[in-house]
């Protein structure tokens, strides 16, 4: 197992345009999460699924941003009309115990511009 | 309100130096992790603890779990060039009654540099 993927690493935007992130888990973990990061600060929670049901969704993630996984398998999240505020890391991580730690993705660096 | 508090914010130490850094809620958690962060790549878990009063070695690193499972430290002997990075702690809350489901809440993290 290769761990975590996340695609792009890298996405440059135009503001109000739409971007998709991808996130592939480790196949054994049925916990997938979406967290941002921006500079200076921890990770903070976005969305939770557990198979492919998202069972909790942040304050944070305003009607702009939408996550899916369909089948149980890989994610998507994406954010429709970006604005600057956006600008962030998007990391993915996976588990099957969640409370012993997650896997992280290397994250999607996200620039509105 | 931030949940969990890391300190210190910044860290630079010449190689060779021990440290500690440490990481500490008003709430109690079921478990603790710590990971470290490069720039650009996202967080790679280090160590989960569990047990209050719990003491976990890690080559140099050595973490510990507060008895009341509300604080924990990581202390690092004889710090190398290669320990540079952020380091995060994570604490992780049962968010429903029954099943497994739980969420992690990070701290800001602890920016450490050792210097050659």
């Amino acid at each position: 197992d290769t761990g975590v993927s996340q695609d792009p690493r890298h996405k440059i935007t135009k503001r109000g345009q739409n971007v998709t992130f991808r996130c592939d888990p480790i196949s054994e973990h049925n916990r997938l999460y979406w967290y941002r990061q921006t500079l200076g600060q921890g990770p903070e929670f976005l969305t939770y699924f557990q198979n492919e049901a998202q069972l909790e969704k942040s304050r944070l993630l305003s009607d702009r941003f939408s996550a899916e996984r369909p089948k149980g398998s890989f994610s998507t999240l994406e954010i429709q009309r970006t604005e600057q505020g956006d600008s962030a890391m998007y990391l993915c991580a996976s588990s099957w115990t969640p409370a012993y730690g997650y896997t992280f993705g290397s994250g999607t660096r996200l620039t509105v511009v | 309100t931030q949940l969990l508090e890391q300190s210190p914010q910044f860290l630079s130490i010449q190689e060779g130096e021990n440290l500690t850094v440490y990481c500490n809620s008003s709430s109690v958690f079921s478990s603790l992790q710590w990971y470290r962060q490069e720039p650009g790549e996202g967080p790679v878990l280090l160590v989960t603890v569990v047990t209050g009063g719990e003491v976990k070695k890690l080559k140099r690193l050595t973490f510990q779990f507060g008895d009341a499972r509300k604080d924990s430290s990581l202390h690092i002997t004889a710090a190398q060039t290669g320990d540079t990075g952020l380091y995060l702690c994570a604490g992780a809350m049962m968010v429903r009654l029954g099943g497994s489901n739980y969420k992690l809440t990070f701290g800001k993290g602890t920016l450490l540099t050792v210097n050659p």
